[in-house]
């Protein structure tokens, strides 16, 4: 069955502390990859996409993520953190080509301090 | 520009009791899901809609049943709400295959 895997399940940066969280999705095929992020007490909202060509995106608040095909990964990075970017994130991925079911990995809660 | 609407907000049920949340969006989207959202353990599909009159399992569809009742709403029931059921629920669309999902503002429902 298809998955997806966050490594880090909390984590807690110092304001302009670079962030890194992790991603993996096991399924060999075509897939569409997404950041969502969840302020508290909020729904869900994009933070970047992947769906071909380069495998660096760049998404909105200084947010990018880097695709890497040979080790199924797509991780969220962010050189230097700040307070309002407290929240959690999720990982998710789309199977392309088959039916639209997008798959969503534990999520990791940052927690910044100022 | 109401995008996803999810309607209660909140609600509390006893066990046994029924009910059903109800989802619209006005965005002329194809695909429309249902997700349960629960501490640690992320966003799992309950069901699913490719498409206006389709409808499949997801993750953890027991105890819920799903009606596409047109292109715009998507509407999940629980028969028989059992206090496993406490949580938070996520409508979401998406235009079609492989693109970005928009999700609702979400519906806490405790079980008691």
């Amino acid at each position: 069955a298809q998955s997806v895997s966050q490594h880090n399940h909390h984590v807690i940066l110092s304001e302009a502390a670079s962030l890194e969280l992790g991603c993996n999705y096991s399924y060999g095929g075509t897939v569409n990859l997404f950041w969502y992020v969840q302020y508290p007490g909020q729904h869900l909202q994009l933070l970047l996409k992947y769906f071909s060509g380069d495998p660096l995106v760049k998404g909105i608040k200084g947010f990018e993520a880097e695709f890497i095909k040979s080790k199924f990964s797509f991780n969220l990075r962010k050189p230097s953190v700040q307070w309002s970017d407290t929240a959690e994130y999720f990982c998710a991925v789309n199977l392309s080509g088959g039916y639209n079911k997008l798959i969503f990995g534990a999520g990791t809660r940052l927690a910044v301090h100022p | 520009n109401a995008g996803v609407t999810q309607t209660p907000k909140f609600q509390v049920l006893k066990t046994g009791q029924s009910m059903t949340l109800q989802c619209a969006q006005d965005m002329n989207h194809n695909s429309m899901y249902w997700y349960r959202q629960d501490p640690g353990m992320g966003l799992r599909l309950i069901y699913y809609s490719a498409s206006e009159g389709t409808t499949d399992k997801g993750e953890v569809p027991n105890g819920y049943n799903v009606s596409r009742l047109n292109k715009r709403e998507f509407s999940l029931r629980l028969e028989s709400a059992a206090p496993s059921q406490t949580s938070v629920y996520f409508c979401a669309s998406s235009e079609q295959r492989g693109t970005e999902a928009f999700f609702g503002q979400g519906t806490r429902l405790t079980v008691v």
